[in-house]
């Protein structure tokens, strides 16, 4: 499986960008990249994801690197409720069977200052 | 939508009985997921159906955990007996087609063995 590295914590002050890392040397050409977010207490959340093209919605918007092998997630203006535990995933939508499923790793923590 | 349902929110049982965990998916949706969260191993993927029917369960831990689908609208993920290493969050999710690009997770159930 393609591996996602990613920084454990990063801290950001309310109503600034935020840039989360994520590394992925190993991607292949059919991986898509997505994140997802866990706010305390909660489920994970969709956010966004992206095949080659920079992505933009309501919630975040998605830079990926020329060569794939790294991309970035911006949340344009954090706010509080931002503060939660993002996940870089990579995912094939055409392997089927399990290795098509997310793989969660352990994200980084974002804390959001006020 | 009221979003993929589950109960109960909270399960404090004894170590040896059994625990039925429940959980309605979002309409419409083919695919659903059991999740199991803890800290030391982060979030696992137990189990998952397409159309009622399981697809691939390498992720259950052992005999004593089983699972479900009766029906489209319905599952149900039990363990039996219950052992203290058990405790932990879990998540259901459902999506929508082989690609699921989006997985909507539920809040979750927090089992507590003692």
């Amino acid at each position: 499986d393609a591996k996602t590295t990613q920084p454990n914590s990063m801290e950001s002050n309310e109503e600034e960008p935020v840039h989360l890392p994520c590394n992925h040397s190993t991607i292949s050409g059919t991986d898509y990249i997505h994140w997802y977010r866990q706010l305390p207490s909660q489920g994970p959340e969709y956010v966004i994801h992206g095949l080659t093209s920079n992505v933009n919605n309501r919630m975040a918007s998605l830079a990926i690197a020329e060569d794939r092998k790294s991309s970035t997630l911006i949340l344009h203006r954090a706010t509080l409720r931002d503060a939660a535990v993002y996940y870089c995933i990579l995912r094939d939508p055409d392997y089927g069977g399990s290795q098509g499923n997310l793989i969660f790793g352990k994200g980084t923590k974002l804390s959001v200052k006020p | 939508d009221a979003g993929v349902i589950q109960s109960p929110r909270h399960e404090v049982t004894e170590m040896g009985q059994e625990v039925t965990l429940r959980c309605k998916p979002i309409s419409g949706h083919d695919y659903l997921f059991w999740y199991r969260q803890t800290m030391m191993r982060g979030l696992e993927l137990l189990i998952y159906f397409n159309n009622n029917v399981p697809i691939d369960d390498s992720g259950m831990p052992e005999d004593r955990f089983s699972a479900k689908m009766p029906n489209a609208s319905f599952s149900t993920l039990k363990i039996q007996p219950s052992e203290p290493r058990d405790s932990a969050v879990y998540f259901c999710a459902s999506s929508y087609g082989a690609a699921g690009y989006e997985q909507y997770f539920g809040p979750g159930t927090r089992l507590t063995v003692t």
